[in-house]
C-alpha cells in the first residue's frame, strides 16, 4: 500500500534559518506528490505540489523537489519568518478516486 | 468565496449519543472526502464519494456512516459515540486527478 513518511517534529528555528522538513514515500504507480501547511485553528491548505518525476513544486518561498529515485519530496525555504510557524503535511495520491495519504506531520515554530 | 463549510465547528457528546457532521462546498466538485486527525497520526480517510450518488469505505470507516445528499452537501454521522471517536473531523472536496483537495475548517468533537 500506499505510505509516506516525514521527519518527526517539533523543528524549532530562528527567523532567517534555512528549512528543510524531509518526506519519503512509498507508492504504487506513479503518484503525485503535495505538501500542505495548516496553522492553528484552521484546516489544511495546498502549499505546493509536484505531478512527476523531477517536477519542481514552488509556492511562498518553499520549494520541492519530485526525486524519484530516492523516493523523496522534501520541503525547503531558505529563510523563514515568524509567520511560517505551522505544521507541515506531506501527502500522496494515485489516482483511484484521488484518496490522499498523508504522512503524520511537522510542527515548525519559529522565534524572533 | 465560501469553499468548504462544515458545521458545527465545535460539539461535546455523551457515549452513545448520535450526532451528524454536515459539509457543503460550492465549487462544484465531483469529490468529496471525511478525515479524522488524531495527534501524531496525521489524517487518516473515513469515507468519500468520488461522485454524486456514490460512497466507499477509506481507511478507519468503523462506527461511521455517510451521506452524499447532492453534489454539494456530504455528511458524516456518529450513530453511537464512543470515546475513541474524539477528534478533529475534516471535510474536503477536489474536482479532478492532480488537483488540490480543498479543505474546510474542521469540527471539534469531545465524547465524554
Amino acid at each position: 500500500g500506499n505510505s509516506v513518511t516525514q521527519m518527526e517534529g517539533p523543528v524549532t528555528l530562528s527567523e532567517e534559518a534555512f528549512l528543510t522538513i524531509n518526506c519519503t514515500y512509498t507508492a504504487t504507480g506513479y503518484p503525485s506528490l503535495f505538501w500542505y501547511v495548516q496553522y492553528p485553528g484552521e484546516g489544511l491548505q495546498l502549499l505546493l505540489k509536484a505531478t512527476k518525476a523531477d517536477d519542481k513544486g514552488s509556492n511562498k518561498g518553499f520549494e520541492a523537489t519530485y526525486r524519484k529515485e530516492t523516493t523523496s519530496f522534501h520541503l525547503e525555504k531558505g529563510s523563514v519568518q515568524v509567520s511560517d510557524s505551522a505544521v507541515y503535511f506531506c501527502a500522496l495520491n494515485t489516482g483511484t478516486a484521488s484518496k490522499l495519504t498523508f504522512g503524520t506531520g511537522t510542527r515548525l515554530q519559529v522565534t524572533l | 468565496n465560501a469553499g468548504v463549510t462544515q458545521t458545527p465547528k465545535f460539539q461535546v457528546l455523551k457515549t452513545g449519543q448520535s450526532m451528524t457532521l454536515q459539509c457543503a462546498q460550492d465549487m462544484n466538485h465531483n469529490s468529496m472526502y471525511w478525515y479524522r486527525q488524531d495527534p501524531g497520526m496525521g489524517l487518516r480517510l473515513i469515507y468519500y464519494s468520488a461522485s454524486e450518488g456514490t460512497t466507499d469505505k477509506g481507511e478507519v470507516p468503523n462506527g461511521y456512516n455517510v451521506s452524499r445528499l447532492n453534489k454539494r452537501e456530504f455528511s458524516l454521522r456518529l450513530e453511537s459515540a464512543a470515546p475513541s471517536q474524539t477528534s478533529v473531523y475534516f471535510c474536503a472536496s477536489m474536482t479532478d486527478f492532480n488537483q488540490p483537495q480543498h479543505f474546510g475548517d474542521g469540527t471539534r468533537l469531545s465524547i465524554l
